[in-house]
């Protein structure tokens, strides 16, 4: 199976800051990869498909980019409501889909 | 909108079986395949099972192989999972999520538009 590994598994910034999140893959994937906000007691929600498409209704401050085996989130100017957990996903091992570990955006 | 809303969890004895269900709104379910995704408690998220628009193919994590059965009935706009030979680490919340049907360039986008609220399943003795 392939093997997500996201850094770091927590992190804590400030409403305007601009944070990058990392997922690596344990072999190539091409651009197979999805980024999930997960806030406590809610289910996931998609941010972004096939490693930089934004999902429809998601604002335009989340981005993504990378391809091969490094990826990154990036939110460029933090909001309170983007205080959450965050999970890479790959889907190139289909339909073996696996999910990095998560990171934990906290405010500081 | 899209709604997906989970039920049949609970408390169930370890070797114990359990039918979870997860009715669809708000869209042409019969077009979509559907997945389970389930996340023990305080953990990730783990992929659990998908099954086809039509309920043709169906593919399931190695963790849940031969024990977990999905299926769908597509004229109640119904998801389910059968979970037998339960385990103490099956235990989590059980989430049903619709693919998306994205393709580009032929290949397909296998993520999750949209997730239910989650059904917590507990197996302790």
């Amino acid at each position: 199976a392939i093997r997500m590994t996201q850094s770091p598994s927590s992190l804590s910034a400030s409403t305007g800051d601009r944070v990058t999140i990392t997922c690596r893959a344990s072999q190539g994937i091409s651009s197979y990869l999805a980024w999930y906000q997960q806030k406590p007691g809610k289910a996931p929600k998609l941010l972004i498909y096939a490693a930089s498409t934004l999902q429809s209704g998601v604002p335009s401050r989340f981005s993504g980019s990378g391809s091969g085996t490094d990826f990154t989130l990036t939110i460029s100017c933090l909001q309170s409501e983007d205080f959450a957990t965050y999970y890479c996903q790959q889907y190139y091992s289909y339909p073996g889909i696996t999910f990095g570990q998560g990171t934990r955006l906290e405010i500081k | 909108q899209v709604q997906l809303v989970e039920s049949g969890g609970g408390v169930v004895q370890p070797g114990g079986s359990l039918r979870l269900s997860c009715a669809a709104s708000g869209f042409t379910f019969s077009s979509y395949g559907m997945h389970w995704v389930r996340q023990a408690p305080g953990k990730g998220l783990e992929w659990v099972a998908f099954i086809r628009y039509d309920g043709s193919n169906k593919y399931y994590a190695d963790s849940v192989k031969g024990r977990f059965t999905i299926s769908r009935d597509n004229s109640k706009n119904t998801l389910y999972l059968q979970m037998n030979s339960l385990r103490a680490e099956d235990t989590a919340v059980y989430y049903c999520a619709k693919d998306p049907r994205i393709t580009i360039f032929g290949v397909v986008i296998m993520v999750f538009d949209y997730w239910g609220q989650g059904t917590l399943v507990t197996v302790s003795s």
